[in-house]
């Protein structure tokens, strides 16, 4: 059963601590992307990866970090230095070719910051 | 720059009657158009979309929409709505000029279905 696979699906981090969301798919895809989702703004994107062991910038990058080592995973460290992190993470892969095709999303992680 | 607007915050239908979700957008080049829905606490499900051809694309679960480049428009349609239809609509637009690879979403449009 293909898809993409995020865990956990809530996640609680206390202050100063640095948190890992999993996101790993079985698409064969080779773009991958994390988007945060605030209530009233859509989805920002935080950091995309086209190919194996590379890795881009989003629009609000600072305080998150990456690693594309497989090509099934796009891990998101969210660190200390992000001060406002509670938000829903969400996780999309997409085939890359000319751009028309669609991206396939995981289920999401909530992340709470208690 | 690479834009996309979703007027409405939220559009209330009753069941049974036509339904419209509007987006614009605004892209340098020519777009590819994309239309998502996401249930609560899930993630988004592809709807349909518009790389070229025929300004009238049709997709999962009976919804439309139709390309217009005059008006840079994208609106989602469907002809009968539905209560399990309530739920959250994003557009999307990619440029192409830029190997379409960077998505630009709209900020949703909250859709509510009364029976």
């Amino acid at each position: 059963d293909g898809g993409i696979t995020q865990s956990p699906k809530y996640l609680f981090r206390k202050e100063g601590q640095n948190v890992t969301l999993s996101c790993e798919q079985n698409l064969n895809h080779d773009a991958m992307y994390w988007y945060r989702q605030d209530p009233g703004q859509g989805l920002r994107l935080i950091y995309y990866s086209q190919i194996v062991n590379d890795f881009q910038k989003g629009d609000i990058a600072e305080g998150y970090s990456v690693s594309r080592e497989k090509k099934e995973s796009f891990p998101l460290t969210v660190t200390s230095a992000q001060k406002n992190p509670t938000a829903f993470y969400l996780c999309a892969s997409r085939a890359e070719g000319l751009g028309n095709t669609e991206a396939f999303f995981g289920q999401g992680t909530r992340l709470t910051v208690v | 720059a690479q834009s996309v607007a979703q007027p409405e915050d939220q559009v209330n239908v009753a069941e049974g009657n036509p339904l419209t979700v509007k987006c614009t957008y605004s892209v340098s080049g020519n777009p590819y158009l994309f239309w998502y829905v996401q249930y609560p606490n899930r993630g988004l499900q592809f709807l349909l979309k518009y790389i070229t051809g025929d300004n009238l694309v049709k997709g999962s679960y009976g919804f439309e929409a139709e390309f217009n480049k005059s008006q840079t428009s994208f609106h989602l349609k469907k002809p009968s709505a539905l209560v399990s239809d309530s739920a959250l609509y994003f557009c999307a637009v990619r440029d192409k000029r830029d190997g379409g690879f960077k998505t630009i979403f709209g900020a949703g449009t909250r859709l509510f279905v009364k029976a």
